[in-house]
C-alpha cells in the first residue's frame, strides 16, 4: 500500500520569504514522487518530480523538492514566494513496484496563501 | 498543442439521472485516467484507459464506466446519480511507456440536486 501525508491544511507565507510545504510518504518499495499545484476551478499542474537520483529536484516555476528517505519525506520550497503562487498544493506518491500503469496515491492538499 | 481537454465544463443533473463526460488527451498521448475530487479533497482515482480496455480501476461502483475510443478520447458514464457524486472531474492523460507524468484537464464541474 503507498500513502501520502500533508500534515498542514494551510500554509501562511509573507511575499518575498521563503516557503516550505511539507509531505511525507509511506510506500512498500521505493517511491516516485510528484507535487502538483491546483489553481481554483482548474486541474493540476504538473510541478517536478523524483524518480531517482540527485535528492534535491527542481521544477517548474522555480520550486524545488528535497528527497529525504530515511525521513520518507518531499517537502516542497521556494526560496522567494509570490502572491501568485497562492494555490493548492498536492504531493503524490507511485511505488516503483507497482507495475507499468500508473496510478499516484495524492496527499489531501495544502493550501498556499502568500500574503503581499 | 492542445493539453488535455474536457466537457462539459460544467453540468447539473438531479438524482437517478445518468451523465456522460468527455476527454481528449494531450497530442501524443494515448492513455486516459479518469479522477474524481470532492470540494476541498484530493483526486480519487476511478480506472485508467489503454488501448481502449480499462486497466486499472479505483473503489468505485460500477454505476461509473468509461470507454476509450481509437483516437485515444475517452468518456466517463455516471448511472444512477446520487447527490454524493457531485464533484469536479478531471481527466488525465500520459504515454503508457511514460506514464509517470500525468497532465490534466481543467475538470467538468458536475452538481447532482
Amino acid at each position: 500500500a503507498q500513502s501520502v501525508a500533508q500534515p498542514e491544511d494551510q500554509v501562511n507565507v509573507a511575499e518575498g520569504n521563503p516557503l516550505t510545504v511539507k509531505c511525507t510518504y509511506s510506500v512498500s518499495g521505493n517511491p516516485y514522487l510528484f507535487w502538483y499545484v491546483q489553481y481554483p476551478n482548474r486541474g493540476l499542474q504538473f510541478l517536478l518530480k523524483y524518480i531517482t537520483g540527485d535528492n534535491l529536484v527542481k521544477g517548474s516555476y522555480g520550486f524545488e523538492a528535497e528527497f529525504n528517505k530515511s525521513q520518507t519525506s518531499f517537502h516542497l520550497k521556494k526560496p522567494s514566494a509570490l502572491v501568485s503562487d497562492s494555490a493548492l498544493y498536492f504531493c503524490a506518491v507511485r511505488d516503483r513496484t507497482s507495475g507499468g500503469s500508473y496510478i499516484p496515491t495524492f496527499g489531501r492538499g495544502t493550501s498556499l496563501i502568500v500574503h503581499p | 498543442d492542445a493539453g488535455v481537454t474536457q466537457s462539459p465544463t460544467h453540468l447539473i443533473k438531479t438524482r437517478g439521472q445518468q451523465v456522460t463526460l468527455r476527454c481528449s488527451p494531450k497530442s501524443g498521448h494515448d492513455t486516459v485516467s479518469w479522477y474524481q475530487q470532492a470540494l476541498g479533497q484530493e483526486p480519487q482515482f476511478i480506472f485508467q484507459y489503454y488501448e481502449e480496455e480499462e486497466r486499472q480501476r479505483g473503489n468505485f461502483p460500477d454505476r461509473f464506466s468509461g470507454h476509450q475510443f481509437p483516437n485515444y478520447s475517452s468518456e466517463l458514464n455516471v448511472n444512477a446519480l446520487l447527490l454524493g457524486d457531485s464533484a469536479l472531474y478531471l481527466c488525465a492523460s500520459s504515454r503508457w511507456t511514460e506514464n509517470e507524468k500525468l497532465f490534466f484537464g481543467s475538470g467538468t464541474q458536475l452538481s447532482v440536486l
